[in-house]
């Protein structure tokens, strides 16, 4: 079975840093782009950006360019977002998916909450 | 901000037809490129119902379908039943937006 599965709930303080995973099974993880999805609560999906595992190529939605750092480890098969620096605005829900020509595969989601 | 407009919510009686429609712009839908719809259920993660404008995941029911014309897409949902009740997103690339996958800002499905 495909799936993605995604790190837990995060609760966090403004300033602090935070790194969450997705880790991908079930298919060849270097064969396809991972996307990572925003929902704010109540709100509508942003997309974030990209990574393509096999050669590391990422790419960012202009929105959140200089605002998080996706990444891959593709001998564990996992992506991962990071912050440097959290924000109360980055408290959401993040969703990973596998991206072909489209979102065929999401995770079940992260919760990052950021409070002070 | 979503560059794709859906109507916030629809509804209708169990068995009716409903639709929803999501309009882009020339450099999005109009520039040819793919709609998908994906579907929201309440607490859960979006799922994808359609990709490529109009073809079905395995699993998903013919009651779904999809279509696209010009600058617009539209998702019918015909026999509306009450599991119907959720959460739809359309979504495509848009080539203005240093080359971006967009949403569409999401429609509510309201079963009678």
């Amino acid at each position: 079975e495909v799936q993605l599965v995604q790190s837990g709930a995060e609760v966090k303080k403004p300033g602090e840093s935070l790194k969450i995973s997705c880790k991908g099974s079930g298919y060849s993880f270097t064969s396809y782009w991972i996307g990572w999805v925003r929902q704010m609560p109540g709100k509508g999906l942003e997309w974030m950006g990209i990574i393509y595992p096999g050669d590391s190529d990422t790419r960012y939605s202009p929105s959140f360019q200089g605002q998080v750092t996706i990444s891959a480890d593709k001998s564990i098969s996992t992506a991962y977002l990071q912050w440097s620096s959290l924000k109360a605005s980055d408290t959401a829900m993040y969703y990973c998916v596998r991206y072909g020509d489209y979102m065929d595969v999401w995770g079940k989601g992260t919760t990052v909450t950021v409070s002070s | 901000q979503s560059v794709l407009t859906q109507p916030p919510s629809v509804s209708g009686a169990p068995g009716q037809r409903v639709t929803i429609s999501c309009t882009g712009s020339s450099s999005n839908i109009g520039a040819g490129y793919d709609v998908h719809w994906y579907q929201q259920l309440p607490g859960t993660a979006p799922k994808l119902l359609i990709y490529g404008n109009s073809n079905r995941p395995s699993g998903v029911p013919d009651r779904f379908s999809g279509s696209k014309s010009g600058t617009s897409a539209s998702l019918a949902i015909t026999g509306l039943q009450a599991e119907d009740e959720a959460d739809y997103y359309c979504q495509s690339y848009d080539s203005s937006l240093s080359g971006s996958n967009v949403f569409g800002t999401g429609t509510k499905v309201t079963v009678l």
